[in-house]
């Protein structure tokens, strides 16, 4: 299984500063017939199911706005929130899609200092 | 608009079983493929398995921690994805979650617990 680890565990950021959320997974996620990265992130607010932010590591989903970035190449990876708002209080996590089983990062909880 | 919504959920005790549900709307059904996720208290996200649409064979593959306890289903007719869950221990508390295979859609999750 490809696990996949993420740092902090936790951090406090103000507002309108930068959070930066680092993943690392134990094999390369990279598709060579693609040449993308299957990694995935994912925001997770209680009482609310996981949502999509990111994917092939550097796309960002749909209307997710875009102090949402993604990064990385081979087995690091990183989420970077540019300007932290308040309703970006939430775990964050990162996901490779490239084997099975599907694993996750064990999150990340982000909150306002 | 994709909409997921999981039911049968709820108090149970080791070793028993249960059936969850997901009503889906708003995609093709029959060509998606399925996933469950799980979260226990406290604790990250756990991908359980998935099944592939009958085109492709509704095959399924599953996480070493369930697999031989835990089946998944559909029923294309009724646009519906299944959990069957047995043996069921204390560990597999939380709240379980349907999802597209590319997780891009959630339904909201139904909660499973396991005690004596």
């Amino acid at each position: 299984d490809i696990v996949m680890t993420q740092s902090p565990d936790s951090l406090a950021v103000s507002l309108g500063e930068r959070a930066t959320i680092n993943c690392k997974s134990s094999q390369s996620v990279l598709s060579s017939s693609s040449n993308v990265h299957y990694l995935a992130w994912y925001q997770h607010k209680p009482g609310q199911p996981p949502k999509k932010l990111i994917y092939w590591a550097s796309t960002r989903q749909a209307g997710v706005p875009d102090r949402f970035s993604g990064s990385g190449s081979g087995t690091d990876f990183t989420l970077t929130i540019s300007s932290l708002q308040a309703e970006d209080v939430a775990v964050y996590y990162c996901q490779q899609y490239h084997s099975l089983p599907r694993t996750f990062g064990q999150g990340t909880k982000v909150e306002i200092k | 608009e994709v909409q997921l919504v999981e039911s049968g959920g709820g108090l149970v005790k080791p070793g028993e079983s249960l059936r969850l549900s997901c009503a889906a709307s708003g995609l093709t059904f029959t060509n998606a493929w399925m996933s469950w996720v799980r979260q226990a208290p406290g604790k990250g996200l756990e991908w359980i398995g998935r099944i592939r649409s009958k085109t492709d064979g509704e095959t399924t593959d599953y996480a070493a921690p369930v697999r031989g306890r835990f089946t998944i289903s559909r029923d294309d007719s009724k646009n519906t994805l299944y959990l069957h869950v047995s043996s069921l221990e204390i560990e597999d508390t939380g709240v379980y979650y349907c999802t597209t295979d590319a997780f891009d859609s959630w339904g909201q999750g139904t909660l499973v617990t396991v005690s004596s």
